[in-house]
């Protein structure tokens, strides 16, 4: 079973590049979402989607854009690639609201470095 | 707004022994609490969850969390740790009607041989 995948899993950028993480679940879950992980500091949501078409801010969106065509998609967009943006990114999907007590899935993980 | 707290951000257990894992919450009407837990490189994999029912949930590899509603607290437990239980383990707090999770800081644990 894929479940979520999220590609590149490694990528060192240049300050002021851009690139995109690519996510792609084959669940038929509406909701997805895109988490960094910082040392010490947990997850923090940057994006959200609750449906092809439809996509929100989290608590970090600041640098990153997001779009939804399709239900098994959600790429994440880096803009004018910042040192602040190096971290590690979980794209995750769910059926339904994550925070309402459903599973949220996790992918495994891309590694990125500003330099 | 809703906040959970993992007090340890480490925990040494020496293996055979039973292990506990802490997590204290906070959020607006009835909690739904989760354990993850994250290996070296890899995404977090999902272990239990409290919705409602039961205070004690069990989950995958053998643990367990008790659920306490006077203390909000929801520790992951395991009545005898093994070394391949050493990883980084997140517990979750969200509650009815939210799109978000909010995760804790993390706490990493260690089993010793």
């Amino acid at each position: 079973n894929a479940g979520v995948t999220q590609t590149p899993k490694f990528r060192i950028l240049k300050i002021g590049q851009s690139m995109t993480l690519q996510c792609t679940q084959d669940m038929n879950h509406n909701y997805m979402y895109w988490y960094r992980q910082d040392p010490g500091m947990g997850l923090k949501l940057i994006y959200y989607s609750v449906g092809a078409g439809i996509t929100d801010k989290g608590e970090v969106p600041n640098g990153y854009n997001v779009s939804r065509s399709t239900t098994e998609d959600f790429p994440l967009r880096l803009e004018l690639a910042a040192p602040s943006q190096t971290s590690v990114y979980f794209c995750a999907s769910s059926y339904s609201l994550g925070g309402s007590g459903n599973t949220i899935y996790f992918g495994e993980g891309s590694w990125l470095t500003v330099v | 707004a809703q906040s959970v707290a993992q007090p340890e951000d480490q925990v040494n257990v020496a293996e055979g022994n039973p292990l506990t894992v802490k997590c204290t919450y906070s959020v607006s009407g009835n909690p739904y609490l989760f354990w993850y837990v994250q290996y070296p490189n890899r995404g977090l994999q999902f272990l239990l969850k409290y919705i409602t029912g039961d205070n004690l949930v069990k989950g995958s590899y053998g643990f367990e969390a008790e659920f306490n509603k006077s203390q909000t607290s929801f520790h992951l437990k395991k009545p005898s740790a093994l070394v391949s239980d050493s990883a980084l383990y997140f517990c979750a707090v969200g509650a009815f009607g939210n799109e978000k999770l909010t995760f804790g800081t993390g706490t990493r644990l260690t089993i010793i041989p």
